[in-house]
């Protein structure tokens, strides 16, 4: 089945505490990105990737890192996770960089930072 | 980037046709809008894109004026289960990476 899988799908943790939510995603996408759910903000940009060569900023990444080593795996870090990081996380990929291309998300991650 | 805008929320009843109006002033000639739909606990699916004029399959029509500044999206006799978040998105060749999303519409649907 064509599907993108993020795990874990509910984590708590505490400030500080280094922390990677992975991504999968098996349909040979070249695109993918990450994006954070907070009530009455809607859907917000973290990282995209444009293929395993290309990362680059969305709209909010501050205190986030990803990496694309390969195609079907782009993993989000939080490197020292603070409190106002408590959201909900998708991540999410599309076939390549075309603009009349879907995206496909993931199930989400339900992050709580204490 | 074309930014967009949306009603926060809308209510209705089963049967009835529900119309959500999204706002995209600054859209660029390349670009096309997107609609997404996001059920409780689960991320969001495509439903419907175009371009102009008027587009439709199984689940939703998309109305898009001349002038390209807005679209609205039609769901024809809702039901129960079209209780959902609905986004509006605008992305084209100058924007293919970076995604703007709106703070969506939560359409909910009453008995």
């Amino acid at each position: 089945e064509a599907q993108v899988t993020q795990n874990p799908r509910y984590l708590i943790t505490v400030t500080g505490k280094k922390l990677t939510v992975t991504c999968s995603q098996n349909m040979n996408h070249e695109y993918m990105s990450w994006y954070r759910q907070d009530p009455g903000l809607g859907l917000r940009q973290i990282y995209y990737s444009m293929n395993v060569e290309v990362t680059d900023k969305g709209d909010v990444p501050e205190g986030y890192k990803v990496s694309r080593k390969e195609k079907r795996n782009f993993p989000l870090i939080l490197e020292s996770p603070s409190p106002n990081q408590t959201s909900l996380y998708f991540c999410a990929s599309r076939p390549s960089y075309g603009f009349n291309e879907k995206l496909f998300f993931g199930s989400g991650t339900q992050l709580s930072v204490l | 980037l074309a930014k967009t805008t949306q009603p926060i929320s809308m209510d209705s009843y089963e049967g009835q046709e529900v119309n959500i109006t999204c706002s995209h002033n600054n859209i660029a000639t390349n670009d096309y809008i997107t609609w997404y739909q996001q059920f409780p606990s689960q991320g969001p699916r495509f439903i419907i894109q175009g371009y102009k004029t008027k587009v439709t399959n199984e689940v939703a029509s998309l109305f898009i004026p001349a002038d390209r500044k807005s679209s609205t999206l039609s769901l024809p006799r809702v039901s129960l289960s079209d209780t959902a978040v609905y986004y509006c998105l605008v992305w084209g060749s100058s924007n293919t990476g970076k995604l703007i999303f709106g703070q969506g519409t939560t359409l909910q649907v009453k008995p």
